[in-house]
């Protein structure tokens, strides 16, 4: 079936470093995806966002990546800060499945900032 | 603050019992969704509103369970004769038709003992 997945469940960087979060997804269909944070007791927070048409997309720190050839996705964060730390899902939609808009989730990477 | 509201922010029932939630979306949103999210895994998928049209439901979505968005504003969602299996972290996001992005609310934790 249609499943988001995320290669390593915890990273954890130095403070000041870079941070790569991966993300493989199994459904071709998928022309939407979306990055999120969450923080501990906290709802998803919108991180970033990034269409099928485009392969690169940069927001304030962060970067998204999309490789449609191997249905993989990859979060970079630049100078990864302790206010970084939370969990990061992946998230997919089919633009194109009507007007519902459903997101499927991933399980989530645990990213922790050490100092 | 604009954002979307949900309450209450934690709740604590007795097995059987009916428990009803509450979500105010980000004015002008006429699109409405709520999630259920289990310890360590993602958000899935419960149900969508668009204005007051109920438009889909997921299958987790049982008989017990009911949402409404009555006016086309805030939405209700109620689970009849809770089980222990319920107790997750209900979440609402809404968004502006037009629009992609999703943004949640911070939840409602429901433990169900």
């Amino acid at each position: 079936g249609e499943s988001v997945g995320l290669h390593l469940p915890t990273l954890s960087v130095q403070e000041g470093d870079n941070s790569i979060i991966n993300c493989a997804y199994s459904n071709s269909a998928s022309d939407y995806f979306i990055w999120y944070k969450q923080e501990s007791g906290k709802g998803p927070q919108f991180i970033i966002d990034i269409r099928s048409n485009m392969d690169k997309r940069q927001g304030q720190r962060v970067t998204v990546l999309l490789n449609k050839t191997v249905k993989h996705l990859s979060l970079q964060i630049a100078a990864t800060q302790p206010g970084d730390s939370a969990v990061y899902f992946c998230a997919e939609t089919r633009l194109s499945s009507g007007s519902a808009r459903q997101l499927t989730f991933g399980s989530g990477t645990q990213l922790t900032v050490l100092p | 603050d604009t954002g979307v509201s949900q309450n209450p922010r934690h709740k604590i029932t007795k097995r059987g019992q009916n428990v009803t939630f509450r979500c105010d979306p980000i004015s002008e949103h006429n699109r409405l969704y709520w999630y259920r999210q289990t310890l360590g895994q993602g958000p899935e998928f419960l149900t969508y509103f668009q204005n007051e049209a109920q438009l889909e439901k997921s299958r987790l979505l049982s008989d017990r369970f009911s949402a409404e968005r009555p006016k086309g504003s805030f939405s209700t969602l109620e689970i009849q004769r809770t089980e222990q299996g319920d107790s997750a972290m209900y979440l609402c996001a809404s968004s502006l038709g037009g629009r992609n992005e999703a943004f949640f609310g911070q939840g409602t934790r429901l433990t169900v003992v």
